[in-house]
């Protein structure tokens, strides 16, 4: 049973630089995994920021960066804003169609 | 504009069956691959299944395999999701997302597009 590992919580200061990981039960995270990042807020529907690991979706400010560090996936984010404040998810493809989802970072912008 | 709008959703008890749909519109469905993903109240989102452009292979996760069945209607630019055997662990948000894919067509695993979900609940 894969499990795909998120930091349940983190906290940014406004103007602050936060990276937030995605990590595999067993192995390292790499780009054959094409990895995506997804902001969603309370009552809303996810919204694509990156996908094959490191491509910003269409619209997604530059401020939204992402990248393999070490052995994870990672999503970092400068300059944060007060409407950055949303829970971030990361989805690993396992390959044979099937897609894992992290268990969601809660970012607070305080 | 890229819609997907989902429906079907409502009350079930433990055991019954429910089919969810999911309207697509302003893109050549026939061209993408589709899938559902799910959310639990209070809880993370889980990927459920998806289905190939023409329909010719499906996939599922763990947790609904051989319960649930995910298809399509390329002549109405629709994907379905029938559930059967309904348990409480199956509440949820439902939402379908459509996988991207580059300009050349290359799957790029992952889901560039979301409809707003339909909410299923099972109840006694």
């Amino acid at each position: 049973q894969t499990v795909v590992t998120q930091e349940p919580s983190f906290s940014v200061s406004p103007g602050g630089t936060v990276t937030l990981t995605c990590a595999l039960s067993s192995g390292s995270v790499s780009t054959s995994y094409y990895t995506s990042w997804y902001q969603q807020t309370p009552g809303q529907a996810p919204r694509t920021l990156i996908y094959s690991t490191n491509t910003r979706s269409s619209g997604v400010p530059d401020r939204f960066s992402a990248s393999i560090l070490g052995n994870k996936a990672a999503l970092t984010i400068t300059g944060a804003q007060a409407d950055d404040e949303s829970d971030y998810y990361c989805v690993l493809y396992m390959g044979s169609g099937i897609s894992v989802f992290g268990g969601g970072t809660k970012l607070t912008v305080l | 504009e890229v819609q997907l709008l989902e429906s079907g959703g409502g009350l079930v008890q433990p055991g019954g069956s429910l089919r969810l749909s999911c309207a697509a519109s302003g893109f050549t469905f026939s061209s993408y691959s589709m899938s559902w993903v799910r959310q639990a109240p209070g809880k993370g989102l889980e990927w459920v299944s998806s289905i190939t452009s023409s329909g010719g292979s499906t996939f599922y996760a763990d947790s609904v395999k051989g319960r649930f069945t995910i298809s399509r209607d390329n002549s109405k630019n629709t994907v379905y999701l029938q559930m059967h055997s309904l348990r409480a662990e199956d509440t949820a948000l439902y939402y379908c997302a459509r996988r991207g894919k580059s300009m050349a067509g290359t799957a790029l695993y992952y889901f560039d597009f979301w409809g707003q979900g339909t909410l299923v609940t099972v109840s006694s």
